[in-house]
């Protein structure tokens, strides 16, 4: 049962730190989204890749996010330095296109962050 | 911009009853709609879509949502809901109709189906 593993679940850090979010995407899918989640703001899309190659990071906060993806099995997420306006359920979600066609997208369990 | 609403906070609907959660859209060019549902600590799981063809497009779990163009709306259904049908439901749409496949989400309506 192929599934998108997130990395770690929960993350307790303070203010000020770095706080680095992994994603393993399903096998052969060559697209990858982050979202983040709040109760405010419901379901953002922060950024997303295709074939390792950023399409869209207008979503994230330049001057403390950044996103890469290292390689195909590998996704991350950074936050520098964390502010607790940061705390949040990240999502990272894979898929493929077929064909062109709109395609669903496949969710990891996400990681809850917390930032005192 | 490509969006989607959904008007209600909350459904509550006794066990067995048919449900409705309700989306309606926003878009230019085609509107590819989604469905998603999100169970408590867990992340989405992909419900149904519609791209073109029948306006009624049938999904997992029994689930199945309805295209009406001149209401600009894409409601969720099922004609018998279940405890374990309990959860957030999302109603999302293309965001770019030009490229990419990424979605725009609604705010999530939460089900809740009662014994």
């Amino acid at each position: 049962d192929a599934r998108v593993t997130q990395t770690p679940r929960h993350k307790v850090t303070e203010m000020g730190q770095e706080v680095t979010m992994r994603c393993q995407p399903i096998l052969g899918h060559n697209t990858v989204f982050w979202y983040r989640q709040t109760m405010m703001q419901g379901l953002e899309l922060l950024a997303y890749f295709r074939n390792r190659a950023p399409l869209d990071d207008s979503g994230m906060p330049k001057d403390r996010f950044s996103a890469e993806m290292p390689d195909a099995t590998l996704a991350t997420l950074k936050i520098q330095p964390s502010e607790p306006r940061d705390s949040a359920v990240y999502f990272c979600a894979s898929g493929l296109p077929k064909q062109g066609t709109p395609y669903e997208q496949y969710f990891g369990p996400g990681t809850r962050l917390t930032v005192t | 911009a490509q969006s989607v609403a959904q008007p209600e906070d909350q459904v509550n609907v006794a066990e067995g009853n048919p449900l409705t959660v309700k989306c309606t859209y926003s878009v230019s060019g085609n509107p590819y709609l989604f469905w998603y549902v999100q169970y408590p600590n867990r992340g989405l799981q992909f419900l149904l879509k519609y791209i073109t063809g029948d306006n009624l497009v049938k999904g997992s779990y029994g689930f199945e949502a309805e295209f009406n163009k001149s209401q600009t709306s894409f409601h969720l259904k099922k004609p018998s809901a279940l405890v374990s049908d309990s959860a957030l439901y999302f109603c999302a749409v293309r965001r770019d109709p030009n490229s990419g496949y990424a979605l725009n989400f609604g705010k999530g309506t939460s089900l809740l189906v009662t014994p």
